[in-house]
């Protein structure tokens, strides 16, 4: 089972060009989560989504939008990259509020 | 002040040593609570959850206060292979977000 499936792993993007980090789950999790992590620091929500169709921002949403077109796919795009977006992505996804989240690999991205 | 707070450490303890963290929260009407582990550049997995009688899990016990608002993380002779940042996660059954996490505290055991 491959659970979560981040894409691309790593990218050099330069600023002010636009990029999409790809999620995408098998295990047909109602919530999505996207955060970033900076070094040394802890989780830092950027949006969520508890169902398909449906999306919210979280704590660092600035610069990131989100859509969720279906159950499986949580894409976050940067629209135009600025060198503080430079952290290391991680997608989640649970089942409810009753359940453990799982997390995919992360996308370590930096933005030149 | 956080929704959920953890001491960052570092707690530095040598090997067999046991060790404990606690986690704070502030919303009274959090749902479920779960112990995470996060090696360096690596994504969080987690290592337990916690429920409000209390469990083990080998070298590992989970505590929940709910009058109090805390949860705990006890780790008994601890391993070299212990060394990782431990995140305390309370979740929500509300519209919102559901999941919360805390900073994390990191634990580095020294041989």
């Amino acid at each position: 089972t491959a659970g979560i499936t981040q894409a691309p792993t790593s990218q050099i993007l330069a600023a002010g060009r636009s990029m999409t980090l790809r999620c995408t789950q098998d295990m047909r999790h109602n919530a999505m989560y996207w955060y970033r992590q900076d070094l040394g620091l802890g989780l830092r929500l950027i949006h969520y989504s508890n169902t398909a169709g449906t999306t919210g921002k979280g704590e660092v949403p600035d610069g990131y939008s989100v859509s969720r077109a279906n159950t499986d796919d949580f894409p976050l795009t940067l629209a135009s990259a600025v060198p503080s977006q430079t952290s290391v992505y991680f997608c989640a996804s649970s089942d409810s509020a009753y359940t453990e989240a799982f997390f995919g690999q992360g996308t370590r991205l930096t933005v030149v | 002040r956080k929704e959920v707070e953890q001491d960052p450490g570092p707690f530095n303890v040598p090997e067999g040593a046991t060790v404990a963290f606690n986690c704070t929260y502030s919303n009274s009407a959090s749902q479920s609570f779960f112990w995470y582990r996060q090696d360096c550049r690596k994504e969080p997995k987690l290592l337990m959850s916690v429920y409000s009688s209390g469990n083990e899990d080998g070298r590992f016990t989970a505590q929940l206060n709910r009058a109090s608002q805390y949860i705990s993380l006890l780790i008994r002779d601890s391993k070299l292979s212990d060394s990782a940042t431990y995140l305390c996660v309370v979740t929500y059954n509300n519209a919102g977000n559901m999941l919360t996490f805390g900073g994390g505290t990191r634990l580095m055991v020294k041989p």
